[in-house]
């Protein structure tokens, strides 16, 4: 089956770890994106990236920080500098041809 | 002001009403509207896009009004699947196709 994946579904963290949140995807999209949503709010970019060994940071790149070493991934780090990393982390894809973006189910962070 | 602004409802109706929501944008050169589909503690789902001449899919209909930068969506004979949170999403411009804004969303319940 064709789609993004995200793994772990849930993730628990203390305070102070570093933790990789990963996505892939065998869509063959060019383009993907991490968001985070926080209850009530609208979902916020974190990074993106449209092609391989390229990202760019968004509106709330602080604590963060992304790899693309292969199309098909795209894992976020959510490090001990992020102050209020618990939230829901999504990640998207979207090919060249359409601004069309595609979510993964997600993976829920919850800092201890 | 927020860049997209939706009414955070909830909206409560009974089932087989009509419901519409709106949805406003501040930047005037925006140019791609969608609307998508979240369920509680689950991923947005692209439920249509929204064209200048407006859009109609089954059930639901999208309009866009330029002049007054709002778009809306309608829903007629609601169904009780049809409960979610609805978002609103804009692409500013040309030149940043890549980032989507996100509305924090219209929360939907439709009753028997």
């Amino acid at each position: 089956d064709g789609g993004i994946t995200q793994s772990p579904k849930y993730l628990f963290r203390k305070e102070g770890q570093n933790v990789t949140l990963s996505c892939e995807q065998n869509l063959n999209h060019d383009a993907m994106y991490w968001y985070r949503q926080d209850p009530g709010q609208g979902l916020r970019l974190i990074y993106y990236s449209q092609i391989v060994n390229d990202f760019q940071k968004g509106d709330i790149a602080e604590g963060y920080s992304v790899s693309r070493e292969k199309k098909e991934s795209f894992p976020l780090t959510v490090t001990s500098a992020q102050k209020n990393p618990t939230a829901f982390y999504l990640c998207a894809s979207n090919p060249q041809s359409t601004d069309t973006q595609y979510f993964g189910p997600g993976t829920r962070l919850t800092v201890l | 002001r927020k860049e997209v602004e939706q009414d955070p409802g909830p909206f409560n109706v009974p089932e087989g009403a009509t419901v519409a929501f709106n949805c406003t944008y501040s930047n005037s050169a925006s140019q791609s509207f969608f609307w998508y589909r979240q369920d509680c503690r689950k991923e947005p789902k692209l439920l249509m896009s929204v064209y200048s001449s407006g859009n109609e899919d089954g059930r639901f209909t999208a309009q866009l009004n330029r002049a007054s930068q709002y778009i809306s969506l309608l829903i007629r004979d609601s169904k009780l699947s049809d409960s979610a949170t609805y978002l609103c999403v804009v692409i500013p411009g040309m030149d940043s196709s890549y980032k989507l804004i996100f509305g924090s969303g219209t929360r939907l319940l439709v009753r028997p």
